[in-house]
């Protein structure tokens, strides 16, 4: 089946707007992670959400950062105020039910860059 | 908190070479540890795991042991081949908590030249 689709691929924007990057996650899938990627670095957990709520937003830089997950399947990712420091890959996940031993399959990616 | 340190790269090896790429952790808990693998222009893939003290994960030609009085998690592979150049990424998730976040390392990026 199909794996984790993520969209757009690419992104480029301008300092102080506001963009979407959508995450859909493999079929059937109840937890989703977004997880942001630093050049050079590995990445960083933003949230994770279980079904349609957000279990731990604990990642999130600042309050900029928002997501949402509303019919449980789906997940948007939004930023406001954009800034150049927010420049980095934005990585999804999914995995089909919470638990240490269940593996994450990771999207390919959307590379943000901020302008 | 957990956090995960592996050997710095870039890494150059040549075919047919062995290969260890370090990897400690440091965890309050009991945490399962994973290897990921990000081959150039796609994402990131799970490579191995393993979740208690001595299991050995395995695939493609690749081990790691999780070695919990040493805190460690080394990949190893006995004869690595060009299409083994990726960044590779050492991982770990805690128990303590309900669901798998997961903690990277910084990745060590490897080139296998023939």
């Amino acid at each position: 089946g199909a794996g984790v689709s993520q969209t757009p691929s690419n992104k480029v924007t301008e300092k102080g707007k506001y963009v979407e990057l959508r995450c859909d996650p493999i079929s059937g899938h109840t937890a989703l992670y977004w997880y942001r990627q630093s050049l050079g670095q590995g990445p960083e957990f933003l949230i994770y959400f279980q079904g349609t709520g957000a279990a731990d937003d604990s990642g999130l830089p600042n309050d900029r950062f928002f997501a949402v997950r509303p019919e449980g399947s789906v997940s948007t990712l939004k930023i406001q105020r954009t800034e150049r420091g927010d420049s980095a890959v934005y990585l999804c996940a999914s995995s089909s039910l919470a638990g240490s031993t269940d593996t994450q399959y990771f999207g390919p990616g959307t590379r943000l860059t901020v302008l | 908190g957990d956090s995960v340190t592996q050997m710095e790269g870039p890494v150059t090896l040549s075919e047919e070479a062995f290969l260890t790429i370090n990897c400690t952790y440091t965890a309050t808990g009991y945490p399962s540890l994973f290897w990921y693998v990000q081959y150039p222009g796609e994402g990131l893939q799970l490579l191995l795991k393993a979740t208690k003290a001595d299991d050995k994960g395995s695939n493609k030609g690749f081990e790691a042991t999780y070695r919990k009085e040493t805190t460690s998690f080394h990949l190893e592979k006995g004869s690595v081949q060009v299409s083994d150049s990726a960044v590779y990424f050492c991982a770990l998730s805690d128990r303590v908590t309900s669901y798998d976040k997961v903690i990277f390392g910084p990745g060590t990026s490897l080139s296998v030249i023939p």
